[in-house]
């Protein structure tokens, strides 16, 4: 039972244009939204997140949307960057007090030069 | 340490043997998690601490998984009897507090093969 998909394993865009990275989940009980990010060899490195409560977070180059109604978030580079080049995880928590999470399978971003 | 830092980064074992995987956290930090990643797939919750009680242990797949945090800081996954399908990364997190929404800090992970 996949909670939350990410149906595309990959993705390529050139530099300086948009990447657009998609998730949907299915629990209703999820009330926070995460997005990471992770190099080979390394741990997933924690990128933005937002709340229920909201549809939409900024940070600098990245944008999480969130559509409630849909159960569907996406996450919005721009301008894409060749260093944006790593594999993305969406994760949603909900339900716990502590912060457990349920992750997506992730989709390989690829910017090219 | 200013990151979170899991022991061996690698281990090879042979089907039925015994092995022990080391989580550091950073110091301080009061929830640490323990994550399974198969290969092509995302991170699947094992176990939840908060200081040394473990609260939750639902992710864990079997019985001859077992974690400890005796002391509230270092972890130790032991994983009995390994099989071939226990192959994975496993991932070690922490957070500062309990419940954070801001995402918490992942550690390299150990990949562990059972030949």
């Amino acid at each position: 039972d996949q909670q939350v998909k990410q149906n595309s394993p990959s993705l390529s865009v050139q530099e300086g244009r948009i990447s657009i990275l998609n998730c949907d989940y299915t629990n209703s009980m999820f009330d926070y939204f995460l997005w990471y990010k992770k190099y080979p060899a390394e741990g997933p490195t924690f990128l933005i997140s937002i709340s229920s409560i909201k549809d939409k977070n900024e940070d600098g180059r990245f944008t999480v949307f969130l559509n409630k109604s849909a159960k569907h978030l996406s996450l919005h580079i721009v301008p894409s960057q060749p260093g944006d080049s790593a594999v993305y995880f969406c994760a949603a928590g909900g339900g716990t007090s502590y912060g457990k999470l349920t992750f997506g399978q992730g989709t390989i971003l690829t910017v090219h030069p | 340490g200013a990151g979170v830092s899991q022991s061996p980064r690698y281990k090879v074992a042979k089907r039925g043997q015994d092995v022990a995987l080391r989580c550091d956290p950073i110091s301080g930090h009061v929830s640490l998690f323990w994550y399974q990643q198969a290969l092509g797939q995302g991170p699947e919750f094992l176990t939840y601490f908060q200081n040394e009680a473990q609260l939750d242990k639902s992710g864990l797949p079997s019985d001859r998984f077992f974690a400890e945090r005796p002391e509230g800081s270092v972890s130790t996954l032991k994983i009995q009897r390994t099989q071939q399908e226990d192959s994975a990364v496993y991932l070690c997190a922490s957070s500062l507090r309990q419940g954070t929404n801001d995402g918490y800090t992942f550690g390299s992970g150990t990949r562990l093969t059972v030949v």
